[in-house]
């Protein structure tokens, strides 16, 4: 089982409604959890970041942690176009005495206007 | 100016050739970071620093080697380069109060 995985998509949403992206995980001890977007051709850069269970919202963006069921969501509200992006959910590890960081293999989201 | 440069940004080189990449950053993070990416493989990590001297191998560090000259440098070699390294890569340097990483712009590899 992969540590981090992700729907490769591509998910396709109408332009204003709600764009849910799902990342399931292995290991119980994962604690940080980040949302990175990446357009095509770029880096990818931190949409959100989460830390305990419950929900956290940053303007349109929710970030939502189950650590119970190993899941961490985001869901973007209103869609623009403009969050046609790959994105890309990662969290870190305990990894003998230090902390190892891991990615998804990342959604590509279209949203279509 | 960005947090975090790479340097070349893109690079075609034949299979043999030494290669390094180098990056840098500007806002004094502790910890850095090499990763690849490949489509449908995400990122995958190189190797990793917490500090000067602190080197630590990644899940696919065969055929790379790095070193962390100064806080702000990080520089990735690979010392016989082969066509299954060609790749995207990464340089990244983390916040340690926030965990966020600042990622470099890429550089793109091709080797022959």
């Amino acid at each position: 089982q992969k540590e981090v995985e992700q729907n490769s998509g591509p998910l396709s949403v109408p332009e204003g409604a709600i764009a849910s992206l799902n990342c399931t995980y292995s290991d119980r001890v994962s604690q940080s959890f980040f949302w990175y977007r990446q357009y095509s051709g770029k880096s990818p850069e931190l949409i959100m970041s989460i830390y305990s269970n419950g929900d956290k919202e940053d303007g349109r963006f929710t970030a939502q942690l189950n650590k119970a069921s190993q899941y961490v969501s985001l869901l973007i509200r209103d869609s623009q176009p403009s969050d046609s992006a790959t994105y890309l959910c990662a969290l870190t590890q305990p990894d003998f005495g230090n902390e190892k960081l891991t990615f998804g293999t990342g959604t590509r989201l279209t949203i279509i206007p | 100016d960005a947090d975090v440069t790479q340097t070349p940004r893109n690079r075609i080189t034949k299979t043999g050739k030494r290669i390094m990449l180098e990056c840098s950053q500007t806002k004094g993070h502790d910890r850095m970071y090499w990763y690849r990416q490949d489509p449908g493989l995400g990122l995958r990590l190189i190797y990793y620093s917490f500090d000067v001297k602190d080197i630590n191998k990644g899940e696919i560090s065969d055929g790379y080697s790095v070193s962390r000259q100064a806080q702000a440098k990080f520089s990735l070699s690979l010392e016989s380069a082969i066509p299954n390294q060609t790749a995207l890569y990464f340089c990244a340097a983390r916040a340690t109060n926030t965990g966020e990483l600042f990622f470099g712009e890429g550089s793109r590899l091709t080797v022959l």
